[in-house]
């Protein structure tokens, strides 16, 4: 159980599009799920918390006009990345929690996006 | 502000020698605790975690915790490892309550057979 998955594994686009990555939890419904961001041989970076039926919360630092969250159902959410530059280029993680008592987040494999 | 750290980089041992990966964490609180796994090429995994009770944590594939509230520590450990635990560790910390995760900066372990 607790699985998550994550579309597409990696994105190659020109600077200037956007992309969406999508996060499903497949097996259990989430409330609440994050996105982060993992840069090569470094650890993982919150960039925001996304809450079914609201607003995401973003970390400081994190420009919420270029990284578009969007948590549309319990099963279901979305980061798109606006205007993409090559310094967009990253491994790019969510996770989804499963609430108490588990309280516990199970990660998706990632997206690598790469930004000509 | 919570924070973790990761003192070891970088550990390489060899087969069937004994583990310990060091986490220290700050918080001004009741914390959960927990340490995650990163085979290469492969998504974040649960290890094991902490939220109360008894402070020796067991979890997958032979791994234990102990969690020290006076030494602010969590440190991973398994007695024998294998060439298959060759990965990346992660340690992470949560307030009671709060559902945000901070990691710390990973510890990649590799295994020589």
């Amino acid at each position: 159980g607790a699985v998550v998955s994550q579309h597409p594994s990696w994105v190659i686009c020109k600077s200037g599009t956007s992309v969406k990555i999508e996060c499903r939890s497949l097996d259990f419904q989430a409330t609440t799920m994050f996105w982060y961001r993992q840069f090569p041989k470094q650890s993982l970076m919150l960039m925001a918390t996304s809450n079914e039926g609201s607003k995401a919360t973003y970390e400081q630092g994190v420009e919420k006009d270029k990284f578009l969250i969007n948590h549309a159902s319990l099963t279901l959410s979305t980061l798109t990345v606006t205007s993409a530059h090559p310094e967009d280029s990253s491994f790019y993680i969510c996770s989804a929690r499963v609430p108490a008592p588990s309280d516990t987040q199970y990660f998706g494999p990632g997206t690598r996006l790469t930004v000509l | 502000a919570q924070s973790v750290s990761q003192h070891n980089h970088h550990v390489i041992l060899s087969e069937a020698a004994s583990l310990e990966l060091g986490c220290n964490y700050s918080y001004g609180g009741t914390v959960n605790l927990f340490w995650y796994v990163q085979y290469p090429g492969q998504h974040l995994q649960l290890l094991l975690k902490y939220f109360s009770g008894d402070p020796l944590v067991k979890g997958i594939k032979g791994f234990e915790a102990e969690f020290i509230k006076s030494k602010f520590s969590f440190n991973l450990r398994k007695p024998s490892v294998q060439w298959s635990d060759t990965a990346e560790y992660f340690c992470a910390v949560s307030g009671f309550g709060n559902e945000k995760l901070t990691f710390g900066t990973g510890t990649r372990l590799t295994i020589i057979p």
